[in-house]
C-alpha cells in the first residue's frame, strides 16, 4: 500500500507570495490532518479534513487555509507569506480521525525569503 | 487549550541503558495518548497509544508507556536501548474535541 505523499518536497518563496501544498493520503483513509513543524514551536496542528469538510482547526491565522477533494486528497494554502511561515509542513492521514493511527508523509520544506 | 510537555529535550544514553522519557498533559477530561517516533531520515510513525483499560501499554520495538491519571503523565520506557533507537520521540494527546496536541519532542542519542 502506498504511503502518504506530499508535493512538492521543497519550496522557496518570497515574502508576500502565496503557496499551495498538496497531500495524497493512503488509499481508503478519509481523514487528513496538517501540521506545521518548526524548531521553536515543534509540531503544531493546523487543521483536519474529513469527507471534504474541515472538522477541526488549530490556532493559526486565516492566511492558512485548506480543502479536501472527493478522493480525499488535500491541499493547504498559505497566502501573504511571512518569514515565520518557514517550516516543515506535514500531512497525516488516518481511517476516520486522529484517534486512529495517523500515517505521516515526508513533509514539504517551505522556505520564505 | 490543552498542552503537552516533554521535559527532556535531549537525552544521551549508552547501549543497554534503560530509558524513561517524561510526558505530561494538561487536559483533565477523557484523553487519548500517543507516542510517535521519528528515526533519522524517516517519517513520523506511531510507537504506541493509550485509549482506555490497562494503563501499561506495550508498543513496537520493546517500548512501553504507563498512563498515570493522577499525575497527568504518560512516560515512555524501554529497559535496554539499542543504537537503532536513536530518534526523536513525540508525546501527543487527543482531547474530546479530536484535536491532537504534540509535545516539543525529545531527541534521543544512543552511543554504541
Amino acid at each position: 500500500k502506498a504511503g502518504v505523499t506530499q508535493t512538492p518536497r521543497y519550496l522557496i518563496k518570497t515574502r508576500g507570495q502565496q503557496v499551495t501544498l498538496s497531500c495524497s493520503p493512503i488509499s481508503g483513509h478519509r481523514s487528513v490532518s496538517w501540521y506545521q513543524q518548526t524548531p521553536g514551536q515543534g509540531l503544531q496542528f493546523l487543521f483536519e479534513y474529513f469527507s471534504e469538510t474541515q472538522r477541526n482547526k488549530g490556532n493559526f491565522p486565516g492566511r492558512f487555509s485548506g480543502r479536501q477533494f472527493s478522493n480525499s486528497r488535500s491541499e493547504m494554502n498559505v497566502s501573504t507569506l511571512e518569514l515565520g511561515d518557514s517550516a516543515l509542513y506535514l500531512c497525516a492521514s488516518s481511517l476516520e480521525s486522529a484517534a486512529y493511527e495517523q500515517y505521516f508523509g515526508p513533509g514539504t520544506r517551505l522556505t520564505v525569503t | 487549550a490543552q498542552s503537552v510537555s516533554q521535559h527532556n529535550h535531549h537525552v544521551i544514553l549508552s547501549e543497554a541503558a534503560s530509558l524513561e522519557l517524561g510526558c505530561n498533559y494538561s487536559y483533565g477530561g477523557t484523553v487519548n495518548l500517543f507516542w510517535y517516533v521519528q528515526y533519522p531520515g524517516q517519517h513520523l510513525q506511531l510507537l504506541l497509544k493509550y485509549f482506555s483499560g490497562d494503563p501499561l501499554v506495550k508498543g513496537i520495538k520493546g517500548f512501553e508507556a504507563e498512563f498515570i491519571k493522577s499525575k497527568f503523565s504518560f512516560n515512555l520506557r524501554k529497559p535496554s536501548v539499542q543504537w537503532s533507537d536513536t530518534a526523536e520521540y513525540f508525546c501527543a494527546a487527543l482531547d474530546a474535541g479530536n484535536m491532537l496536541t504534540f509535545g516539543g519532542g525529545t531527541r534521543l542519542m544512543v552511543k554504541p
